[in-house]
């Protein structure tokens, strides 16, 4: 049992590239999201799905698109690479959010220059 | 929507003095009040939670207290280690409710 699994650990984008953050989860676990974490700003949500096939929005979703179509798998994609996006990207999943609480996966560090 | 609010930003404490970190929520339908602990480079983990149907919940050296009138909760330490050094984070949503929003967390910082 991985838990939750994000790809890349580390990368540094150019202004205007566009990339694909990868997460995984193996614990069956219908609710997943994306949540960007910057200095003395907390965790914020980017984007959620509460099931396959099934997405939206959270509180900063501008530049940023998702889509659902496993269980498993809940990519993120930055379309064209802005600095602001520079920040650690987290990816949860959970059985119930209100219910339960979330189990993160370990982080993507993204600068971009 | 939901706006929670998150105090001190630091916090230096003697090993075994407590530590107490605040949190206020303003959504009087959030219902679920989670707490992470985040160690330096690592992800978030979840420590402990509590639910509006209880005002108190312990596991060993901590425990949460919440004051639904007030819509505000605190995370109490007790015995503090150095290995409880982390950035802490408090949160509120609610059964029915997707969008979990997080206080901006509190740098615990516990001197031998």
């Amino acid at each position: 049992n991985a838990g939750v699994t994000q790809t890349p650990k580390f990368q540094v984008l150019k202004t205007g590239q566009s990339m694909t953050l990868q997460c995984a989860q193996d614990m069956n676990h219908e609710y997943m999201s994306w949540y960007r974490q910057d200095p003395g700003m907390g965790l914020r949500l980017i984007h959620y799905s509460v099931g396959a096939g099934i997405t939206d929005q959270g509180e900063v979703p501008n530049g940023y698109n998702v889509s659902r179509s496993t269980t498993e798998d809940f990519p993120l994609r930055l379309l064209s690479a802005a600095p602001s996006q520079t920040s650690v990207y987290f990816c949860a999943s959970s059985r119930s959010p209100g219910d339960y609480g979330y189990t993160f996966g370990s982080g993507t560090r993204l600068t971009v220059v | 929507g939901e706006n929670v609010e998150q105090h001190p930003s630091t916090l230096s404490v003697q090993e075994g003095d407590s530590a107490v970190i605040k949190c206020t929520y303003s959504d009087s339908a959030s219902n679920y009040f989670p707490w992470y602990k985040q160690e330096l480079g690592k992800r978030p983990q979840l420590i402990i939670d509590i639910r509006s149907n209880v005002g108190e919940k312990k596991d060993q050296r901590i425990a949460v207290t919440l004051n639904k009138t007030a819509k505000h909760f605190s995370l109490h330490i007790t015995e503090t280690q150095p290995e409880d050094s982390a950035v802490y984070f408090c949160a509120a949503t609610s059964y029915n409710n997707n969008d979990m929003r997080f206080g901006a967390g509190t740098r615990l910082t516990v001197k031998p």
